[in-house]
């Protein structure tokens, strides 16, 4: 039982619509990623969040945006969708250390995008 | 070229069968991740190690550094085990770089 928690689970939308994405991480975690799986390949960062701050980002349009809130959970943003944003939404959460070193990640069920 | 390789693609054994999953990267690191992702998608961590060797049941994961390759190894393989296998490294800001993963099918 990993604790981090997604919802929807799965999500049809349309080209142009925009779609929220939430995700709860386990519990004492302070960061959170959200990453993208097209379907047959590995998954892709999309952005990092550290105490409600926005920590690194990927090859992703600004239409992608995120947000972290108090309590650490999160959401994903995706303004305009385009037939390709069609993939798994996967957020995982960590507790970042003092030093910055890398901590496990543990992931979500995730939210399965079809835009039509 | 990715950041992080693994091979094989595909993989398909029969039960009871010993397998290797390879995992070689470019980027210096501290840590690798093994991960294991079930249809439907949800993903979990198997392995997190930075030197040597470590073991957990009936899988093991091995770590060369300087060669900048890693091992996942499932002894007495089983139909459960069926899944992809999936080597993640962490950049400096704790961000990952994934491998396309390995698909694994375990045949009774």
């Amino acid at each position: 039982e990993t604790g981090v928690t997604q919802s929807p689970t799965h999500l049809i939308k349309t080209r142009g619509q925009q779609v929220t994405l939430r995700c709860s991480s386990q519990s004492g975690h302070n960061t959170v990623s959200w990453y993208q799986q097209a379907l047959g390949q590995g998954p892709q960062f999309i952005f990092q969040y550290y105490r409600e701050e926005e920590n690194g980002r990927g090859n992703f349009p600004p239409r992608f945006s995120g947000l972290q809130f108090p309590n650490y959970s999160s959401e994903l943003n995706v303004n305009a969708l385009e037939l390709d944003d069609s993939a798994l939404y996967l957020c995982a959460s960590s507790s970042r250390a003092a030093t910055g070193s890398p901590n496990e990640q543990f992931f979500g069920p995730g939210t399965r995008l079809t835009v039509l | 070229k990715n950041e992080v390789e693994q091979s094989p693609q595909n993989l398909t054994a029969q039960e009871g069968e010993f397998i290797t999953i390879n995992c070689s990267y470019s980027v210096g690191i501290s840590a690798l991740h093994w991960l294991q992702q079930h249809p439907g998608g949800g993903i979990v961590s198997l392995f997190m190690l930075s030197s040597g060797k470590k073991k957990h049941g009936r899988l093991i994961a091995t770590i060369n550094i300087q060669e900048k390759h890693s091992s996942l190894h499932i002894t007495a393989s089983h139909p459960r085990d069926s899944a992809v296998y999936i080597c993640a490294v962490p950049n400096t800001g704790n961000q990952f770089y994934f491998g396309t993963g390995t698909s694994l099918t375990v045949i009774p």
